[in-house]
Parts: C-alpha cells; structure tokens; sequence
C-alpha cells in the first residue's frame, strides 16, 4: 500500500521551470508515473516509469525520482500547462493502484 | 486512434444498482487489461477496479469491494462496471482507462457523472 503526497499548488512564471513532488515513506523500486488533467478534461499521462514520456508529450515534460521523492519537472513553462497533476504507483504485490493528492500548478 | 466512451452514468437513489459501459476502440481490446478510476467532484483520482483481458484477474479498491464488479465483453469490445448499494460517496465521475504494462494508465476515455438525486 501507499500514501502518495504532493504539494497542493505549485506556482510559476511563463517560461520558467516548474517540479512537482511525490514522497512516500518507501518506493520500493516501484515506477512512477504522472498525469495532466485541464479543467472539464480527463487525465493525460505524461510521464510513464518514472522518466519516459508518451508520444506526442513535449520534452518539457520529465521526470525522475531519488530515494522516497519522485519529481515531475516542465521546463519553460507555457500558460496551456496549468492544470492539475497527479503521480501514481502500483502496488503489483496486492494489485492496487495508488494516486497522489493532486497537485494544481498554477502560471502567474 | 485510440478511443474509450463510457456511457450510463445517471442520477440515482441511494441504495440502488447501476451498470457502467466502456466501449473501446482503436486497438485490440481483447489483449488489454483494463480499469475504471473515479473523481468525485472537485477531488482527486481514486482507482476503482482491474480487469485481465482475459477475465482471469480482477481487483478492486477496498472501498468498493463486495459491492462493484468489473467485467468485460471482448466480443463487444465493451468494458463494464456493475455498482450495487450505491451511496452518496460514490458520486463521481468514472473513467475508464487502458492499462499500460509496468502498471499505469496509458488511455482515459472523458467519464460518465454518477450523481445521486437531494
């Protein structure tokens, strides 16, 4: 089982570079992976196994993890970036999958 | 392209039955493990239930167990959802999602609102 936390918000300016975090209290070497969801929309993964990203996801996108921390870098942030983002990890032993809070980024 | 439309959502009573649909196409469902996640309004994501393609293997979140059933219909290429003794806890909308192997959500389809009547 896992408690996946992220930041509520995180804020950044246009073109600046923005990460978002997702501790645990132990990974387990399990992949991480992250989601994109705009207002009214569905979810979007954007970065799979921890730092692989899905065709047709801009290399702004990436990630990566060290010890109980995962990250969810964009660089040169873009105004169509804000949204809500949501890290994930599965549990393959009880076959449960387990979602982060949410993080909302915000662009000033 | 990869396509996932769910369809039954409703306004129900509590305590009721309701049968969720998810139909696939744009890729071989019958070798897809697939999932229904859910959001209730203004909240986060919460993982519902698995399916194997080949209905062999099935899990589901503790919070629904014994109450919500996944299944599907690969002749169909329809997934499904049956939820009995609903509550108002589970408001949401529900997604349907394709399973990518290493244990991720690779395709969503837009959801379909279960909401219950005041």
């Amino acid at each position: 089982s896992y408690v996946l936390v992220q930041p509520p918000s995180v804020s950044v300016a246009p073109g600046k570079t923005a990460s978002i975090t997702c501790g645990t209290t132990d990974f387990g070497g399990e992949s991480v992976h992250w989601y994109q969801q705009r207002p009214g929309q569905a979810p979007v993964q954007v970065i799979f196994d921890t730092s692989d990203r899905p065709s047709g996801v801009p290399e702004r996108f990436s990630g990566s993890k060290s010890g109980n921390t995962a990250t969810l870098t964009i660089s040169r942030v873009e105004a169509g970036d804000e949204a809500d983002y949501y890290c994930q990890v599965w549990d393959g032993v009880i076959d449960h999958w387990f979602f982060g809070g949410g993080t909302k980024l915000t662009v000033l | 392209q990869v396509q996932l439309v769910e369809s039954g959502g409703r306004v129900v009573q509590p305590g009721t039955s309701l049968r969720l649909s998810c139909t696939a196409s744009g890729f071989t469902f019958a070798l897809s493990p697939m999932h229904w996640v859910r959001q209730a309004p203004g909240k986060g994501l919460q993982w519902v239930a698995f399916i194997s393609y080949d209905e062999k293997k099935n899990s589901c979140a503790d919070s629904v167990r014994g109450r919500f059933t996944i299944s599907r219909d690969n002749s169909k290429n329809t997934l499904y959802l049956q939820m009995s003794s609903l509550s108002v806890e589970d408001t949401a909308v529900y997604y349907c999602a394709r399973d990518r192997a290493g244990g991720s959500f690779e395709n969503w389809g837009q959801g379909t609102l279960v909401t219950f009547s005041s």
